[in-house]
């Protein structure tokens, strides 16, 4: 166990429809980062928080946001959902800095139909 | 897009037997770290590993770091069935993102 709580754990949405994703970190952490995990994929850096701003962004489309809450919980909203945004998201907690580990939740599995 | 390549893609050994995993990268890093995912669940930190380190074990795990290569290896040794699983290497870049390979899965059979 991580300590890192993502929910719900499985979800299934329509396309066009909008999806929030939530995840509480780990405690005394202050950076939360979210990961798009197709099958068969690694995992892909969508973006990351810190001290409730965005401190960094993958190669996403605009319709993946997300925001930082002051107790370090964190949501990943995305709308307009697509086909393809079915995945595992996986949401990590890490304390900032170059050589700290980042633990990661369970995941939310997301299908689209 | 993904850093690097993991090889092989996937492993079937006997338990007791070691398994290795290499894994190669594109630019320069802080560090490179290794994670185990089980059932498409979610990632488990392993070992962390330096630029400025060659070598590092814990417990059955031995890592190597050769940057001039930009490569790294993950030695599991007298593996477990319970060792059955996903295995990603991931680097750290600009930003604080971790940028992961697709892996490589690992079967022990027992």
């Amino acid at each position: 166990e991580t300590g890192v709580t993502q929910s719900p754990t499985h979800l299934i949405k329509t396309r066009g429809q909008q999806v929030t994703l939530r995840c509480s970190s780990q405690s005394g952490h202050n950076t939360v980062s979210w990961y798009q995990q197709a099958l068969g994929q690694g995992p892909q850096f969508i973006f990351q928080y810190y001290r409730e701003e965005e401190n960094g962004r993958g190669n996403f489309p605009p319709r993946f946001s997300g925001l930082q809450f002051p107790n370090y919980s964190s949501e990943l909203n995305v709308n307009a959902l697509e086909l393809d945004d079915s995945a595992l998201y996986l949401c990590a907690s890490s304390f900032q800095g170059l050589n700290t580990e980042a633990f990661f939740g369970q995941g939310t599995r997301l299908t689209v139909v | 897009s993904q850093q690097g390549e993991e090889d092989p893609q996937a492993l079937s050994i006997q338990e007791g037997e070691n398994a290795t995993m290499n894994c190669s990268y594109k630019t320069s890093i802080n560090n490179l770290q290794w994670y185990r995912q089980n059932s498409g669940r979610g990632l488990v930190h392993l070992i962390l590993i330096r630029s400025n380190e060659r070598e590092k074990h814990s417990g059955r795990l031995r890592v190597t770091l050769d940057t001039s290569k930009k490569s790294s290896s993950l030695l599991i040794t007298a593996s477990r069935a319970a060792d059955t699983a996903s295995y990603f290497c991931a680097t750290l870049e600009y930003g604080n993102k971790l940028v992961f390979g697709a892996g490589t899965i690992l079967r022990v059979k027992s």
